[in-house]
């Protein structure tokens, strides 16, 4: 069984400065890795993922995140935030083999971009 | 990018009716499908597992008498929340796993009056 944890449920930020959106993960076998964004009454978005390779992922919008095996971790960041931005955002984890590919999420954070 | 399209989007319906919400990958197949509730401020919480041609897997402590799921096709799965009370009054999210990547419909907010 996997477990994600989401230490901020909030994090205020001004726009401009830069964040990071903390998740951890447990998990007895290797994972898939992923951020999600939900703005208000809608579904999730991928923002990015990452499946093997470069530990360092990217999205087209500016955020990054990187896998840390060591520290089981896949912090998300942005080295400068907009308005747009504000938004929930969900770590998640499925395992490679077995597990029937359910995600595993962690409780969220709100990111909320402040001028 | 893949596209899961989920509906109605928002519903209000009487305490003691049915509701159906749909879900479709438009442009892919999907042999499994997945329902989750989400209550407000909080994660997402996995009601069930939808597979193509067989019976759902509910998770613990989900009716399902209650969360009726069909999946009759490669490309959509319905979810029937049956006699419908005010606690049931939710969001509720379907997504559909192409390889390794979910895609997630747009929810539906479900409210009982």
């Amino acid at each position: 069984a996997q477990s994600v944890t989401q230490l901020d449920s909030q994090v205020p930020v001004f726009e401009e400065a830069p964040v990071e959106l903390r998740c951890n993960y447990s998990s007895s076998v290797s994972v898939y890795l992923f951020w999600y964004v939900q703005y208000p009454n809608q579904g999730l978005q991928l923002l990015l993922k990452y499946l093997s390779g470069s530990t360092l992922v990217k999205s087209i919008n500016g955020f990054e995140a990187e896998f840390n095996k060591s520290q089981t971790s896949f912090h998300l960041r942005k080295p400068s935030v907009h308005i747009s931005d504000t938004a929930e955002y969900f770590c998640a984890v499925s395992a490679i083999t077995g597990g029937g590919n359910k995600l595993t999420f962690g409780t969220g954070t709100q990111l909320k971009v402040e001028l | 990018g893949a596209v899961v399209s989920q509906h109605p989007s928002r519903v209000i319906c009487k305490s003691g009716t049915s509701v159906k919400i749909e879900c479709r990958s438009l442009d892919f197949q999907a042999t499994t499908m997945f329902w989750y509730r989400q209550f407000p401020k909080q994660s997402l919480m996995l009601m069930a597992t939808s597979n193509e041609g067989s019976k759902a897997t509910y998770e613990q402590g989900v009716e399902k008498d209650k969360f009726l799921i069909n999946h009759a096709s490669l490309t959509l799965s319905t979810l029937t929340v049956t006699s419908a009370h005010p606690e049931d009054s939710s969001f509720y999210i379907c997504s559909a796993r192409r390889i390794a990547e979910a895609f997630f419909g747009q929810g539906t907010r479900l409210t009982v009056v």
